[in-house]
């Protein structure tokens, strides 16, 4: 168990629904990220915290995803009106700050997403 | 093309073989590797993490990074069917906002049959 937890861990929905998903890293985790994986590939990077502060998004995070960190602690991210190919695994990690080279990253089970 | 190349596999072994899984990576700035461990509809879990070339080992597990030649690959000794699970090699990397995000292969899923 990494303490980093994510809720709901499935969630299905109808295309053009909105959904969001939560992520509670450990209180120690300053870094917060958010990957997607879809099946047989590797997670691919979405977005980053530092803190509450959204420092970097990936070219996969369209304008209908949106991700928050109020206060620096959990985090929260949206996905409106869902499309089929938003159909994956939400992955969320959580770290430390980084020092000599230690980027480990702590990742949640995930948030399986169906869209039908 | 990808920055890590992971072959998906499916790879299947007997009980108590030596296994090898591979990944290439093209990204020269790449100086950092992980070995992650996926079980099913699990998230993954940090295996190995290893700097610079050679190998780096632990218990069963002995990971080797080759720079030169930008091949990473992860031994496993005296597998068993625990071991049964994708295998997903990843390098961080600054994009220039201090991120590190991971940039990961496609994992290798492994079956050790009994």
């Amino acid at each position: 168990d990494t303490g980093v937890s994510q809720d709901p861990r499935h969630k299905i929905t109808k295309r053009g629904q909105n959904v969001t998903f939560r992520c509670d890293p450990i209180s120690e985790h300053n870094r917060l990220y958010w990957y997607r994986q879809t099946l047989g590939q590797g997670p691919e990077f979405l977005t980053y915290f530092q803190n509450e502060a959204q420092l970097e998004k990936s070219r996969l995070l369209s304008d209908r995803f949106s991700a928050e960190r109020p206060k620096g602690s959990f985090s929260t991210l949206e996905i409106q009106r869902t499309e089929q190919g938003d159909s994956a695994m939400y992955l969320c990690a959580g770290g430390d700050d980084y020092l000599n080279g230690d980027t480990e990253a702590f990742f949640g089970q995930g948030t399986r997403l169906t869209v039908v | 093309q990808k920055e890590v190349e992971q072959d998906p596999g499916p790879l299947s072994v007997p009980e108590g073989a030596i296994v090898s899984l591979n990944c290439t990576y093209s990204n020269s700035a790449f100086q950092y590797f992980m070995w992650y461990r996926q079980y099913s509809r699990k998230g993954p879990e940090l295996l190995m993490y290893t700097y610079s070339s050679g190998n780096k080992e632990d218990g069963r597990f002995t990971a080797q990074v080759d720079k030169s030649s930008k091949y990473i690959s992860l031994f496993i000794r005296d597998s068993q069917p625990s071991d049964s699970a994708t295998y997903l090699c990843a390098s961080p990397e600054d994009s220039g906002a201090g991120s590190y995000q991971l940039t990961f292969g496609k994992g290798t899923k492994l079956s050790v049959i009994p």
